[in-house]
């Protein structure tokens, strides 16, 4: 059966720093997607970044990029610039073939200003 | 474009009645699921929908919770009788077509309380 683990319950970052956030998921397919979605306290969950198993090039939007190692069935996503507005829970998941879709438990992110 | 709606927003109720919760996906999205996301936890998933069929309900509480899709685009989750690990944050999302890698839009959510 798919797993997604988060390994990581909270994380601090000051403003402007780096964070990289951590995934780790486990699955005998060979296709699948992997995404990390943003959850704002009291706001609706949205995505942020998703990637392709079979691309081998790591996705990047803006400011969140991921690294994306498959051999190691790792998922990391990198928030550069942090924003007081990236303050949130942000969950790790996993689409594969027709139906599946899994969410990993969640890290907290804290921005200090 | 509008988002995904649900209501009510929040509901409390006491063990044993029964609640329903409504949504309604974006327009031409064909599938649709509700998830249960109790404080801590990440979303699990109930129950989806392609159109009005299920494809997925392995994590349904099939003896309290039922759900329906009719004409494949409002749906409704109900809860008969509640218990009070009932008590969660449901959401629905939906997307455009069921095949993976497809992005989920998220409605803002239901905080059912149960006393």
């Amino acid at each position: 059966a798919q797993t997604v683990t988060q390994s990581q319950p909270e994380m601090s970052v000051q403003e402007a720093e780096t964070v990289t956030l951590s995934c780790t998921y486990d699955t005998s397919e060979s296709d699948y997607y992997l995404f990390w979605y943003k959850q704002p306290p009291s706001r609706q969950m949205i995505l942020v970044i998703r990637q392709e198993a079979y691309k081998q090039q790591n996705a990047t939007e803006n400011r969140f990029s991921v690294n994306f190692q498959k051999a190691a069935k790792s998922f990391s996503l990198k928030i550069s610039d942090s924003q007081l507005g990236d303050a949130a829970m942000y969950f790790c998941a996993y689409s594969s073939g027709t139906y599946k879709y899994i969410f990993g438990t969640g890290t907290r992110l804290k921005v200090l200003a | 474009e509008a988002g995904v709606a649900q209501s009510p927003r929040y509901k409390i109720i006491e063990k044993r009645q029964s609640v329903a919760f409504w949504c309604n996906p974006i327009s031409g999205h064909a599938t649709l699921y509700w998830y249960q996301q109790i404080l801590g936890q990440g979303p699990k998933l109930l129950i989806q929908f392609q159109n009005n069929g299920v494809v997925d309900d392995s994590q349904l509480p099939k003896d309290r919770f039922s759900a329906e899709r009719l004409k494949g685009v409002d749906s409704t989750l109900k809860i008969q009788p509640a218990k009070l690990e009932d008590s969660a944050v449901y959401l629905c999302a939906s997307s455009f077509t069921t095949s993976g890698g497809y992005e989920q839009y998220f409605g803002p959510g239901t905080r059912l309380t149960v006393t």
